[in-house]
């Protein structure tokens, strides 16, 4: 699975939107761009994933870029119960290895 | 409701005697995977089985066994349990194509 890179930390105010950067440049054709959050110690949660189209659901939109070296994860309006870490994932869609690869994440703290 | 529920979530114990983390899910998933979590190292994945009596090893495996004589259990059995085992463990399920994984609440185990 390709590596990614993500800022350490981010902070945002509440009601703005967060935009959270990830850089995964070495990514193959046939893997997929994964987001999870963990808040505090809590399981982690999947947000969102996407191939090369953009993609939204209701927690966020995924940002793909064309040559697919980077994307970003984009909450509309943050809230304090968003404070959390941010992971980007990459890794194919199909395959007998089930491992999500976790990196050190953006921690993103949402303020008043 | 779909949910990973993992037992117990708080457990101390003393070096080498054996116990057993359970973990359960009511998705019909095929896949289970077994992750601690230490500061600074992120999630590791520790074991992961791709269907039933299927097992294989993750990234650190060493002091750990698994089973999967059932498709919704996956339980984690230390044998010799050692202070360096006190980490924060997480069991994940997901289904047989790169869908999302839902993660159990974590089990907070502390070996002294």
């Amino acid at each position: 699975d390709a590596k990614t890179t993500q800022p350490p930390s981010m902070d945002c105010a509440e009601g703005r939107a967060a935009n959270l950067p990830c850089n995964h440049s070495t990514i193959s054709g046939n893997e997929y761009v994964y987001w999870y959050r963990q808040i505090h110690s809590q399981g982690p949660q999947y947000i969102i994933h996407g191939l090369k189209n953009n993609e939204t659901n209701e927690m966020a939109s995924l940002i793909i870029t064309e040559d697919r070296k980077s994307s970003t994860l984009i909450l509309p309006h943050a809230t304090l119960r968003d404070t959390a870490v941010y992971y980007c994932i990459v890794r194919a869609y199909t395959g007998t290895a089930s491992k999500l690869t976790f990196g050190t994440g953006t921690r993103l703290q949402v303020t008043l | 409701e779909a949910q990973v529920t993992q037992n117990p979530r708080y457990l101390i114990t003393v070096t080498g005697k054996k116990l057993t983390v359970t973990c359960s899910q009511n998705m019909n998933h095929e896949y289970m995977s077994w992750y601690r979590q230490d500061p600074g190292l992120g999630l590791r994945q520790i074991y992961y089985s791709m269907n039933v009596e299927v097992t294989d090893k993750g990234d650190v495996p060493e002091g750990y066994k698994v089973s999967r004589k059932e498709k919704r259990n996956f339980p984690l059995i230390l044998e010799s349990p050692s202070p360096n085992q006190t980490s924060l463990y997480f069991c994940a399920s997901r289904g047989d194509q790169g869908t999302e994984a839902f993660f159990g609440q974590g089990t907070r185990l502390t070996v002294v």
